[in-house]
């Protein structure tokens, strides 16, 4: 069964106003969680590194005002578009890794749509 | 970061084995080779990852050349259900991962 969960799955809100996408690691604790985006018919683009009570650490161009991540406890970090545009929708995947065991385990994406 | 460069795509037949090829000529000597494949609409699922040896697991092997400068993902007998997107990528252990633009794997069947 999953290991990290997305939640919610599928998302349509209107210009300007937020959304929030949570992601929550099921059965071990992640210090650390990253959030890629993912465009139609494009590969996946790292957008953060998300740590467990500390701040985010952003990849080049991404905004880290518009995308508000918190990672308040061992389990949940969430990701928050704020006022979002068109332009923003975009299928959002996290993953954490688990213990030291190599792998990155991925939620199942949250598809945004703005109108 | 260190890049890979990987085929856009390639064709198999039910059945039969398929060898996805990963050029990394710039890998360090701490970056393990990490395989993900995803499918249409859902996250990525991890395949298999190794640093130097070649590695087995119930999913694949995988093939690291001596040099270390290129691998090859083996899929002993392709599904239909084998058709996504495998990526390749070298990062340092549980380290954050950067894709590429990946192979699309079309099984024929």
């Amino acid at each position: 069964g999953a290991v990290v969960s997305q939640h919610p799955s599928r998302v349509i809100c209107k210009s300007g106003t937020s959304v929030k996408i949570e992601c929550r690691s099921l059965d071990f604790q992640a210090t650390t969680m990253f959030w890629y985006r993912q465009f139609p018919k494009q590969s996946l683009m790292l957008m953060a590194t998300s740590n467990e009570g500390s701040k985010a650490t952003y990849e080049q161009g991404v905004e880290k005002d518009k995308f508000l991540i918190n990672h308040a406890s061992l389990t949940l970090s969430t990701l928050t578009v704020t006022s979002a545009h068109p332009e923003d929708s975009s299928f959002y995947i996290c993953s954490a890794p688990r213990g030291q065991t190599g792998e990155l385990f991925f939620g199942e994406g949250s598809r945004l749509t703005v109108l | 970061d260190a890049k890979t460069t990987q085929p856009n795509s390639m064709e198999s037949n039910e059945e039969e084995p398929v060898h996805l090829p990963c050029n990394h000529s710039t890998i360090s000597g701490t970056d393990y080779i990490h395989w993900y494949r995803q499918l249409p609409s859902q996250g990525p699922e991890y395949v298999i990852h190794g640093l130097t040896s070649n590695v087995n697991n119930r999913m694949a092997s995988l093939a690291i050349a001596e040099d270390r400068k290129s691998s090859t993902l083996i899929l002993h007998r392709a599904t239909l259900r084998d058709a996504a997107v495998y990526y390749c990528i070298l990062s340092e252990y549980n380290n954050d991962m950067r894709f590429g633009a990946g192979t699309r794997l079309t099984v024929k069947p």
